[in-house]
């Protein structure tokens, strides 16, 4: 099955920086990759999502690169603010099913 | 739109008890996800339906895992007999059918076995 590998598990950034997380999939199939934000005590939420046929996406500070050769992918959020510090899952599918990475506890220092 | 809804957001109950989480997808999502999260394990996908039919479970940890979706708006994660270990967040996320779509995730249940 899919192995979805997230670096780094925690990462600090000073306002108005910018973070990069970065994740490595297995599975060659695996086509659709989308990000979520995780606040403490509430839901995942998505922020963002790539296919396959794209190499790169954009929404205000967030990014998306994916690398298929390589099979990796990565977030890039530039300016950031402190109501960016959260958990950030990324997550690889080929099917219906998502394989989520370990996380990335992101905390943006005022 | 209401988004995923799911009950009760918190359960606190002894071991051996029996624990049914619940969930109502968005209206019109054919797919619905239960996940399990925990510190050590991360987020895992425990089973998942397609227009109500389970199509994968190999994620249920066990026989004391069970779920069932009924209809279109509704679906039930059992536990039984619980035991301290099942101590996690359980979520339920729903999608569209169509390609592939973002999962759209419900509040989670957290689940205390004592």
């Amino acid at each position: 099955g899919e192995n979805v590998e997230q670096h780094p598990s925690t990462l600090s950034v000073q306002e108005g920086d910018s973070a990069v997380i970065k994740c490595t999939y297995s599975d060659s199939a695996s086509n659709y990759f989308p990000w979520y934000k995780q606040e403490l005590g509430k839901r995942p939420q998505l922020i963002i999502d790539i296919r396959s046929n794209v190499g790169e996406k954009k929404d205000q500070r967030i990014a998306v690169t994916l690398n298929k050769t390589a099979k990796h992918f990565s977030l890039h959020i530039t300016e950031t603010q402190p109501e960016d510090s959260a958990v950030y899952f990324c997550a690889a599918s080929s099917s219906r099913q998502l394989t989520f990475g370990s996380g990335t506890q992101l905390t943006v220092l005022p | 739109d209401a988004g995923v809804i799911q009950s009760p957001r918190h359960e606190v109950t002894e071991m051996g008890q029996e624990v049914t989480l619940r969930c109502k997808p968005i209206s019109g999502h054919d797919y619905l996800f239960w996940y399990r999260q925990t510190m050590m394990r991360g987020l895992e996908l425990l089973i998942y339906f397609n227009n109500n039919v389970p199509i994968d479970d190999s994620g249920m940890p066990e026989d004391r895992f069970s779920a069932k979706m009924p209809n279109a708006s509704f679906s039930t994660l059992k536990i039984q007999p619980s035991e301290p270990r099942d101590s996690a967040v359980y979520f339920c996320a729903s999608s569209l059918g169509v390609g592939h779509q973002p999962q759209h995730f419900g509040d989670g249940t957290r689940l205390s076995i004592l």
